[in-house]
């Protein structure tokens, strides 16, 4: 059982390159979530997955878009990376308990 | 305005001592939940303790309790005998119901430094 897996672990690009940020979660969970994590602000909503086949947008979606391609799976992919990506970002799967979340361990992401 | 206010981005402690880390929040859902979570410096998420809008008793999760004033709006982490090993980011988090999904909004986090 290992939880919710995040690759890579760390990325440098190239403002204008694009890149995929993968998430899988074993735990049959159906919201799955990814933020952003920048100093001094917490961390912010990009896109939700409320079930398989649905995505919405959260907070900070511009720049980003997602694909929820199965109940484990939900993807974050940068089209055309820019320096204000530069951030970690975490993938998040819900459905604990008391509805917590379950976060990966983060990709730290740097655009030069 | 913000949904999740954490006004402590720093805090010292005594190891052995008792801390409490401060969370307002802001919310017109009755139904909603509260979470902190913690952040060492290795990065990963850690979930330490939970309260719903309508426990009547304040969780308590080991040397974790969270101190729920309903009426106020807060939600006080305290964290009792503090070991070297708490040192690290605090989030506090809400859950509420939002737009048709349940929302969840972090706080900017308190960095707590354990001092032996």
């Amino acid at each position: 059982n290992a939880g919710v897996t995040q690759t890579p672990k760390f990325q440098v690009l190239k403002t204008g390159q694009s890149m995929t940020l993968q998430c899988a979660q074993d735990m049959n969970h159906n919201s799955m979530y990814w933020y952003r994590q920048d100093p001094g602000m917490g961390l912010r909503l990009i896109y939700y997955s409320a079930s398989e086949g649905t995505t919405d947008k959260g907070e900070v979606p511009n720049g980003y878009n997602v694909s929820r391609l199965n109940k484990r799976e939900f993807s974050l992919r940068l089209e055309s990376a820019a320096p204000s990506q530069t951030s970690v970002y975490f993938c998040a799967s819900r459905e604990g308990v008391y509805n917590e979340q379950f976060f990966g361990p983060g990709t730290r992401l740097t655009v030069l | 305005a913000q949904k999740i206010t954490q006004t402590q981005p720093g805090m010292f402690v005594q190891e052995k001592e008792a801390v409490t880390l401060d969370c307002t929040y802001d919310t017109s859902d009755p139904s909603y939940g509260l979470f902190w979570y913690k952040q060492p410096s290795s990065g990963e998420m850690i979930f330490l303790i939970y309260q719903g809008s309508y426990d009547q008793q304040n969780a308590t999760e080991g040397r974790y309790s969270l101190n729920f004033q309903k009426a106020r709006k807060s939600a006080n982490l305290v964290i009792s005998a503090s070991q070297l090993g708490d040192s690290a980011m605090y989030f506090c988090a809400m859950r509420e119901l939002s737009g048709g999904y349940q929302k969840v909004t972090f706080g900017t986090g308190t960095k707590l430094q354990v001092i032996p």
